[in-house]
């Protein structure tokens, strides 16, 4: 299995409060993705990281905002968590143009009270 | 904008058969397609990735078929096990990853 860690696993939070998720990678991949996951919408990006402190907004990044300070770490934060946010969250990373194939984490399921 | 649609959304069938999955996605300019299959509760898994120059690709009792001028891929499953439940997911790579819905597979015993 690729290296990559997402922490928390779950995590239950009130609406309003700040949260951040964690993406870990040990297989120093250069692209790092973050997709919600949701009955009935699918797969959907959030945002995606092509290097370091190199960022791009998905389709779905309205509320969120990410960072890349390295190379192994994407951080996803939801700046005042609303209940439209409670979702499964996965992290995925890439290697274009070496390996195309993306990797998954296990996911973070977050409920927004 | 590109749009991935799975059909069917689910499927039953009993163990031994030979099964087929479709995708279908509305712009031909990608880079490659990509299986993936999801357990409940987890994280996605490539299981097959096959590049816009090639027409298919196989991995044991798996084999995917990519025809980028009519937009459609299958997945092709032999002598399904019930091991082989799960959800299967297809995405297409041309400026993004783009997921399907996925199809949820039950194969019965």
């Amino acid at each position: 299995d690729a290296g990559i860690t997402q922490s928390p696993r779950h995590k239950v939070t009130e609406t309003g409060t700040p949260v951040t998720l964690r993406c870990h990678q040990t297989e120093n991949h250069r692209y790092m993705y973050w997709y919600r996951q949701d009955p009935g919408h699918g797969l959907r990006l959030i945002h995606y990281s092509y290097g370091v402190k190199d960022t791009d907004k998905g389709e779905v990044s309205d509320g969120y905002s990410v960072s890349r300070s390295k190379t192994e770490d994407f951080l996803l934060t939801l700046e005042s968590a609303t209940s439209s946010q409670t979702s499964v969250y996965f992290c995925a990373i890439s290697d274009l143009g070496a390996n195309e194939k993306l990797f998954f984490g296990s996911g973070t399921q977050l409920s927004v009270l | 904008k590109q749009e991935v649609t799975q059909i069917p959304a689910a499927l039953s069938v009993p163990e031994g058969e030979n099964l087929v999955l479709n995708c279908s996605f509305t712009d031909s300019a990608i880079y490659n397609l990509q299986w993936f299959r999801q357990d409940p509760g987890k994280g996605l898994t490539s299981l097959l990735l096959i590049q816009s120059s090639q027409r298919e690709q196989t991995s044991g009792r798996l084999n995917a078929s990519l025809d980028k001028s009519s937009g459609r891929s299958t997945l092709y499953i032999a002598a399904s096990q019930p091991g082989d439940s799960a959800t299967y997911l297809c995405a297409v790579y041309g400026q993004n990853f783009v997921f399907g819905p996925g199809t949820r597979l039950s194969v019965l015993p």
